[in-house]
């Protein structure tokens, strides 16, 4: 089966740095996807991986193990902008499909 | 660029009715997906096409049907609401999916919400 493991909500102070975890098990892996989605809105795509390692963009970081089936979203200097779930996502090889997590509600408390 | 459009932005139903759900994108995407989204859930894949002609399904097809006549539209039609179908609609849509990582991203429209009574 597939399964996309996120926790439901996390709380962090302004200009502090989160990580938000993510962990999977599916049938195929071709690249993790991390998605921002503000609370009524589309989910907006912020970040790829599809080889173990770091990718940095900005105030947004991505870590990928495939060897762990792990990744983590990281978010530096927050701000209250940055409310909003963040959607992890697996790209499952052979397939066209993608398998998404149930998402991690952030709040940022000034 | 308008990227994708969904339309009608909310619509409610009584049971038992039908309805139609139009995407379209302008960025020349091959593939289209239709995902629901219910609290605690998650997105999950409804149907999907990697071509002008195709449709496939995804995780949760019972009661959708779809039609993809134009690549640029992706129809997601609802035959007899029922109030198990109360959902977000999302529609998304990329590059083919072999054609490089960045290729790869989805870019989603603004969600229809849709309530069956």
């Amino acid at each position: 089966g597939q399964n996309i493991d996120q926790p439901t909500e996390m709380t962090a102070t302004e200009g502090a740095i989160v990580q938000i975890n993510c962990t999977y098990q599916t049938s195929g892996f071709n690249g993790l996807f991390w998605y921002q989605q503000h609370a009524g809105e589309a989910p907006t795509f912020l970040s790829y991986n599809v080889l173990d390692g770091l990718e940095e963009k900005g105030r947004f970081s991505s870590f990928l193990s495939r060897s762990k089936g792990y990744s983590y979203l990281l978010l530096k200097e927050l701000q209250m902008k940055d409310s909003a779930s963040y959607l992890c996502a697996v790209r499952i090889s052979g397939t066209y499909k993608y398998i998404f997590g149930t998402g991690t509600r952030l709040k940022v408390l000034a | 660029n308008a990227g994708v459009t969904q339309t009608p932005k909310f619509r409610v139903l009584k049971t038992g009715q039908s309805m139609t759900l139009l995407c379209a994108q302008d960025m020349n995407h091959e593939y289209m997906y239709w995902y629901r989204q219910d609290p605690g859930m998650g997105l999950r894949l409804i149907h999907y096409s990697v071509g002008e002609g195709t449709t496939a399904k995804g995780e949760v097809p019972d009661g959708y049907n779809v039609s993809r006549l134009k690549k640029q539209n992706f129809l997601l039609g609802l035959e007899s609401a029922a109030p198990s179908q109360t959902s977000v609609y999302f529609c998304a849509s990329s590059y083919s999916t072999v054609a490089g990582p960045d290729k790869n991203i989805q870019y989603f429209g603004a969600g229809t919400r849709l309530s069956v009574l």
